[in-house]
């Protein structure tokens, strides 16, 4: 049950995209479709932003965007605005039990 | 809804951390119910996790320390983690979770724990 692997940070101006990477194995990410994306700025719940890799709850903008091809899941911000600057977490439905992944933090040039 | 956590923000290693999250603006049945922490520094660690009925499932490497339960008439739920050490020092979240606890749709704010003598 090792965390999911994600890079420690990304970072773009804003108006451009970036993609976070999600990196887990055939018993979570490869094998469920149930990979869900959190925003957390420090001192601040975590906030869902994407749940089953591609789906986004009512309120989260359309420049949020979630994918998958095999044991990888994806996060992409397109037209990156200075208010998505915070970590992001991804997680997976494992069966049984829950992992998250390592977080990245996002920096808006 | 809302979740607000409670509970000692200083326990002393090797007792008992007790935590309760109280549930507002929403049912507490039909839901799956959660807890998740943050070392300092540290990325997100899930705890566990309770349907309102009762049935639980945990991180199989706190296991042998966990247990939650829930009090459906006080719309509360809450976490025990035995013989704690430093090492479970954390920012403690209580979370909702939807159909199977497949996504964390609801957060708490978070309630810092310190275990320390």
């Amino acid at each position: 049950q090792s965390a999911l692997t994600q890079p420690r940070s990304v970072s773009g101006s804003p108006g451009q995209s970036v993609t976070i990477s999600c990196t887990g194995s055939s018993s979570d990410v490869g094998f469920y479709n149930y990979v869900s994306w959190y925003q957390h700025h420090p001192g601040k719940a975590p906030k869902l932003m994407i749940y089953e890799v591609t789906k986004r709850p009512s309120g989260v903008p359309d420049r949020f965007s979630g994918s998958k091809s095999g044991n990888t899941a994806s996060l992409t911000i397109s037209g990156l605005q200075a208010e998505d600057e915070a970590d992001y977490y991804c997680c997976s439905y494992a069966g049984t039990y829950r992992v998250f992944g390592t977080g990245t933090k996002v920096t808006v040039l | 809804v809302l979740l607000q956590e409670s509970g000692p923000g200083l326990v002393k290693p090797s007792e008992t951390l007790s935590l309760t999250c109280t549930v507002s603006g929403g049912p507490i049945t039909s839901f799956y119910w959660s807890w998740i922490r943050q070392p300092a520094g540290k990325g997100l660690e899930w705890i566990g996790l309770m349907y309102f009925s009762g049935t639980t499932n945990y991180n199989p490497s706190l296991k042998s320390r966990v247990t939650m339960s829930v009090d459906t008439s006080k719309k509360q739920f809450s976490l025990k983690l035995s013989s704690v050490t430093a090492a479970d020092t954390a920012v403690y979240y209580c979370a909702r979770a939807d159909y199977m606890g497949r996504a964390f749709d609801s957060w708490g704010q978070g309630t810092l724990v310190t275990v320390s003598s």
